[in-house]
């Protein structure tokens, strides 16, 4: 079956550290990988994508390459701020009628000033 | 580009009232369309989906039901709430490949 597996949290960093959360998945066929980000109270934002192996999505300096030889999608940035502070979640989508987006668990990022 | 509307935003009920969440949708034809509950400190369940009018496919069995009355109007009810039915309800829609969500609306069953 599908599933997505991320780094349990939370996980605290100083502002301008860098930043690594570990998302690895299992999936039959070929499936599109995500990078959403919730920040508090509010609903779910579209942070990056890739469609295909090799593929590197990037968006805000947060960046993820879809690597089929390790099953793997990890989020970095090289420099966090306190705005970046919010609920992380990775998930996959193997994309036939009506199929939906598997989710992870969430990791949740604080960062101090 | 598309936009989710969600509504209400944050309601209070107590158990055994019925509910009615209401998705629409705007800047696109023809999506499928998702609601999903996250429930506090846990993750994203997926609960109904629907490619077409009409057409709704349950992921969990539970005493909440979904309607699609129109291509962009996605409902989501229940007869009479429990108090595991609190949580943050996302609806969503995807129009191609990705899937783009509403603001979220906070239900509080007391």
């Amino acid at each position: 079956g599908n599933s997505v597996t991320q780094m349990e949290g939370p996980v605290t960093l100083s502002e301008e550290a860098f930043l690594t959360i570990n998302c690895t998945y299992t999936a039959t066929g070929y499936p599109s990988l995500f990078w959403y980000v919730q920040y508090p109270g509010e609903g779910l934002q579209l942070l990056l994508k890739a469609t295909k192996a090799d593929d590197k999505g990037s968006n805000k300096g947060f960046e993820a390459t879809y690597r089929k030889e390790t099953t793997s999608f990890h989020l970095e940035k090289g420099s966090v701020q306190v705005s970046d502070s919010a609920v992380y979640f990775c998930a996959l989508s193997v994309w036939q009628a009506g199929t939906a987006l598997i989710f992870g668990k969430g990791t949740t990022l604080s960062v101090s000033s | 580009s598309q936009t989710i509307h969600q509504w209400p935003a944050t309601l209070v009920q107590p158990v055994g009232s019925p509910l009615s969440l209401e998705c629409t949708v705007e800047g696109t034809s023809n999506p499928n369309l998702y609601w999903y509950r996250q429930a506090a400190g846990r993750g994203l369940q997926l609960l109904f989906y629907s490619v077409g009018i009409g057409q709704i496919s349950s992921e969990v069995p539970q005493n909440l039901s979904a309607s699609r009355p129109q291509d962009r109007q996605f409902i989501l009810s229940s007869k009479k709430l429990l108090l595991s039915d609190s949580g943050f309800y996302l609806c969503a829609c995807s129009p191609g490949n990705t899937i783009y969500f509403g603001e979220g609306s906070w239900l509080t069953v007391v």
